[in-house]
């Protein structure tokens, strides 16, 4: 079966400092690959993609994230941390199968920035 | 502005009592889907359609039900609220275009159910 492991629902770094959130995902077929952030009180926004083009995907807020299908890994950086990158963040993996696209979210990570 | 709108975005209940979540999406996506958000559970699919008049379960459809009569619209329906019901509740509707392999989704802003 299809899952998504988000390593450690909670990670705090200190502000300017690298941020890296993990995401291990199982597939027996490349998948769709998405990063999402969700303020408190808020929807899901998605931070970026990774549709089978480059491994290396940029997203918003200077978000990226490398594609490993060796590792089956698709982590989460940020070369330096900022106050309002405070919040939780979800990995999920869409793939298609018969009856159209699934997709399997992570259980999240709640980031903590400290100033 | 494009894009998903759920309907109402809080609600209280009684146990007991019914109510429908509207999710209305005006990008002509095929799919659309139903989510409900617990704490250190992430999203769960309760059920997903994958066009007009078709409906599946998801993971977690017990007590939930759904219709999707228009392309645009996709309602979730719950008979009998029970506390276990307690939760957010989101609705995403997803794309794919066939010549470039890129998909992607929409999600709406929520909705919080309270059942008491």
């Amino acid at each position: 079966a299809q899952s998504v492991t988000q390593l450690g629902s909670h990670v705090s770094v200190s502000e300017g400092a690298l941020v890296l959130l993990r995401c291990n995902y199982s597939s027996s077929v490349p998948p769709y690959l998405f990063w999402y952030v969700q303020y408190p009180n808020q929807g899901l926004q998605l931070l970026l993609k990774y549709t089978s083009a480059a491994t290396l995907v940029k997203g918003i807020n200077g978000f990226e994230a490398e594609f490993k299908k060796s590792e089956t890994s698709f982590h989460l950086t940020k070369p330096s941390a900022h106050m309002s990158d405070a919040a939780e963040y979800f990995c999920a993996v869409t793939r298609q199968n018969t009856g159209g696209f699934k997709t399997i979210f992570g259980a999240g990570t709640r980031l903590f920035v400290k100033a | 502005n494009a894009g998903v709108t759920q309907t109402p975005k809080f609600r209280v209940l009684k146990t007991g009592q019914s109510m429908t979540l509207l999710c209305a999406q005006d990008m002509n996506h095929e799919y659309m889907y139903w989510y409900r958000q617990d704490p250190g559970m992430g999203l769960r699919l309760i059920h997903y359609s994958v066009g007009e008049g078709t409906t599946a379960k998801g993971e977690v459809p017990d007590g939930y039900n759904v219709s999707r009569l228009k392309k645009q619209n996709f309602l979730l329906g719950l008979e009998s609220a029970a506390p276990s019901q307690t939760s957010v509740y989101f609705c995403a509707s997803s794309y794919l275009r066939a010549a470039t392999g890129d998909y992607g989704y929409t999600f709406g802003s929520g909705t919080r159910l309270t059942v008491v």
